[in-house]
């Protein structure tokens, strides 16, 4: 069993629907938890950051963490062709170098 | 300029050969890190700096795989060998500190195909 689990998809939505996206885990020992979002033929960048469990919002950006079910999810609001892309959950045990990371799921949005 | 930069940005090489992939991370970044992400995977950790030395190289997959880095700047990950399960996209990245946070950006990666 992988230590994180994440759906590959593909997942296609029509403009402005809410994507939601989600990782399952098995380490319990995860605290901190991201997620990245990968354009084609670039490196991953940061969108979300989040400690422990709860709720964190940024503009149409929703990450939410359940540390008793080892889920968490990210869910995009007012959906763009911009926001095509592959999107990776991230973990890790303490705030350093060593990131778990699901295997990403691809989106995309239909203009 | 601003970002991690890496170099090659493709790199096809025939199995048996050795391959060099070069990060200049940004400028002031103590912290380097390097991870593999193969077709369909998600990023595996292979190693980090701080400064100029790696305390931790455990993600290294064999004694194939090398990096080194100097002037607490360029970092270079050497493979040698190449074998086809090499192919994948190695991404660096760095941070201010050690710390895969809010403060650490990634380069656009090398595509490394072994042929």
């Amino acid at each position: 069993q992988k230590e994180v689990e994440q759906d590959p998809g593909p997942l296609s939505v029509p403009e402005g629907a809410i994507v939601s996206l989600n990782c399952t885990y098995s380490n319990s020992a995860f605290q901190y938890f991201m997620w990245y979002r990968q354009y084609s033929r670039k490196g991953p960048e940061l969108l979300m950051y989040t400690y422990s469990s709860g709720n964190k919002e940024d503009g149409r950006f929703t990450a939410q963490v359940d540390k008793s079910s080892k889920y968490i999810s990210l869910f995009i609001r007012d959906s763009q062709p911009s926001d095509s892309a592959t999107y990776l959950c991230a973990m890790s045990v303490y705030n350093d170098y060593k990131l778990s990371f699901g295997a990403g799921t691809t989106v995309t949005v239909r203009a | 300029g601003a970002g991690v930069s890496q170099s090659p940005s493709n790199k096809v090489t025939e199995k048996g050969k050795d391959v060099e992939l070069r990060c200049d991370p940004i400028s002031g970044h103590t912290a380097l890190y390097w991870y593999r992400q193969r077709l369909g995977q998600g990023l595996e950790f292979l190693i980090y700096f701080q400064g100029n030395s790696a305390p931790d190289k455990s993600g290294l997959p064999s004694d194939r795989f090398s990096a080194e880095r100097t002037g607490e700047s360029v970092s270079t990950l050497t493979i040698q060998r190449t074998q086809q399960e090499d192919s994948a996209v190695y991404l660096c990245a760095s941070s201010p500190q050690t710390a895969m946070n809010t403060e650490a950006f990634f380069g656009q990666g090398t595509r490394l195909t072994v042929v």
